[in-house]
């Protein structure tokens, strides 16, 4: 298994405050990404990153922010939480393959549940 | 933006019956994916597709990658328990460019 974890696990937060989330990987790939899935929608990309300090939006980034000062780390903050953002959000990782026929594979953290009431 | 629909949005099957799903878009792609997730976890990759018409199959599932490069399918045989899940289709267009999720499938098997 590729070395994503994800923090915190679950988390429950109240109406307009921030909060972060946090992504952390072992293996060194260049980009990054933040989805987050809810019912009936799947998994929409929020942001990415393609390497430190490179990011970039997704299409569902308003409210979101995110910041990579190191590869291994991807930190995404809601600068104020709204009960729309209550979701569960997942990080994946992956390495560009720049040979034809190679697949630029995203791995996957286990996800944090987040609730904000 | 690019859009993927994925259906059925749900299936639910009897242990040992054969699933299929598929995955349209209005625009083309250069690889499809799918993924499945299992409960209280992220997706895995299942099978990757590189080519129109391309067929490709990874133990009980075949996945094919369709000659228009506008949809994609993905067909498991002989369904056991542990097949339940969620599977998502993907499509992307470069090597290094993040990818376009369909909405899911999800499937329960009854045993």
């Amino acid at each position: 298994d590729a070395g994503i974890t994800q923090s915190p696990r679950h988390k429950v937060t109240e109406t307009g405050t921030p909060v972060t989330l946090r992504c952390h990987q072992t293996e060194n790939h260049r980009y990054m990404y933040w989805y987050r899935q809810d019912p009936g929608h799947g998994l929409r990309l929020i942001h990415y990153s393609y390497g430190v300090k490179d990011t970039d939006k997704g299409e569902v980034s308003d409210g979101y922010s995110v910041s990579r000062s190191k590869t291994e780390d991807f930190l995404l903050t809601l600068e104020s939480a709204t009960s729309s953002q209550t979701s569960v959000y997942f990080c994946a990782i992956s390495e560009p393959l720049m040979r034809q026929g190679m697949v630029n594979e995203q791995f996957f953290g286990p996800g944090t549940r987040l609730t904000v009431l | 933006g690019q859009q993927l629909n994925q259906s059925p949005q749900s299936m639910f099957i009897q242990e040992g019956e054969d699933v299929s799903m598929n995955c349209t878009s209005s625009s083309i792609f250069n690889t499809w994916l799918w993924y499945k997730q299992d409960p209280g976890e992220g997706p895995v990759l299942l099978i990757a597709l590189y080519k129109a018409g391309e067929l490709t199959s990874n133990g009980r599932l075949t996945a094919q990658f369709g000659i228009t490069r506008k949809d994609s399918f993905l067909n498991i045989s002989a369904s056991i328990p542990s097949d339940v899940g969620i599977y998502f289709c993907a499509g992307l267009n470069t090597n290094a460019g993040k990818s376009t999720f369909g909405d899911g499938t999800t499937l329960t098997v009854k045993p």
